[in-house]
């Protein structure tokens, strides 16, 4: 069975300051990862994935991401935070293999990006 | 583009009645999955389709209903609507290897 586990309910940084949301999976073969963002009252918004190749992968409005394959993580994060990042934030996976099954999501990790 | 579009944006039920929440996506994506969006719960898969005419269950299906006639639209109905079902219910849509694209989300109160 797929699952996401997002470890933190929350995670405030200031406003200029990396930031790290964790991510960490388990799936059947290799996984396809992904990162989405939610603006409040708003849908989910797509910032970056994960298939093969280089380990850091770069997606929307500054967001990289981190696969680590032997952690079993794909963590999110950002070199200088922005106020407007506030936000929640989800990560997602399904098995590369298995092109029929849906997306499995966590439960979401809130950023609070203080000024 | 629309994209995914979901229909009603807010709608308030009654317990035990009925309604369906509408999907659809111009994208002629084959991949389409209804989830529900609880505080602290995340994202929960209720149901998904790979295809016209194909549907499968996902981690939280009791009280839904799905169909899928065509590649556009994948239809969710509330049979008889409890307060469990309070929610809001998201639709999204893939292709094989691309990311899903999210409807913007129905609001349900059920009272």
């Amino acid at each position: 069975a797929q699952s996401v586990a997002q470890p933190e309910d929350q995670v405030n940084v200031a406003e200029g300051n990396p930031l790290t949301v964790k991510c960490t999976y388990s799936v059947s073969g290799n996984p396809y990862l992904f990162w989405y963002v939610q603006y409040p009252n708003r849908g989910l918004q797509f910032l970056l994935k994960y298939i093969t190749g280089d380990n850091l992968v770069k997606g929307s409005y500054g967001f990289e991401a981190e696969f680590n394959k032997s952690q079993t993580s794909f963590h999110l994060k950002k070199p200088s935070a922005l106020v407007s990042d506030s936000a929640l934030y989800f990560c997602a996976v399904r098995a590369l293999n298995q092109a029929g099954t849906a997306l499995i999501f966590g439960k979401g990790t809130t950023l609070s990006v203080s000024s | 583009n629309a994209g995914v579009t979901q229909t009603p944006k807010f709608q308030v039920l009654k317990t035990g009645q009925s309604m369906t929440l509408q999907c659809a996506q111009d994208m002629n994506h084959e991949y389409m999955s209804w989830y529900r969006q609880d505080p602290g719960m995340g994202l929960r898969l209720i149901h998904y389709s790979v295809g016209a005419g194909i549907t499968d269950q996902g981690e939280v299906p009791n009280g839904y209903n799905v169909s899928r006639s065509t590649t556009e639209d994948f239809p969710l109905r509330l049979l008889s609507a409890a307060p469990s079902q309070t929610s809001v219910y998201f639709c999204a849509s893939r292709d094989m290897n691309t990311e899903a694209f999210f409807g913007q989300g129905t609001r349900l109160t059920v009272v």
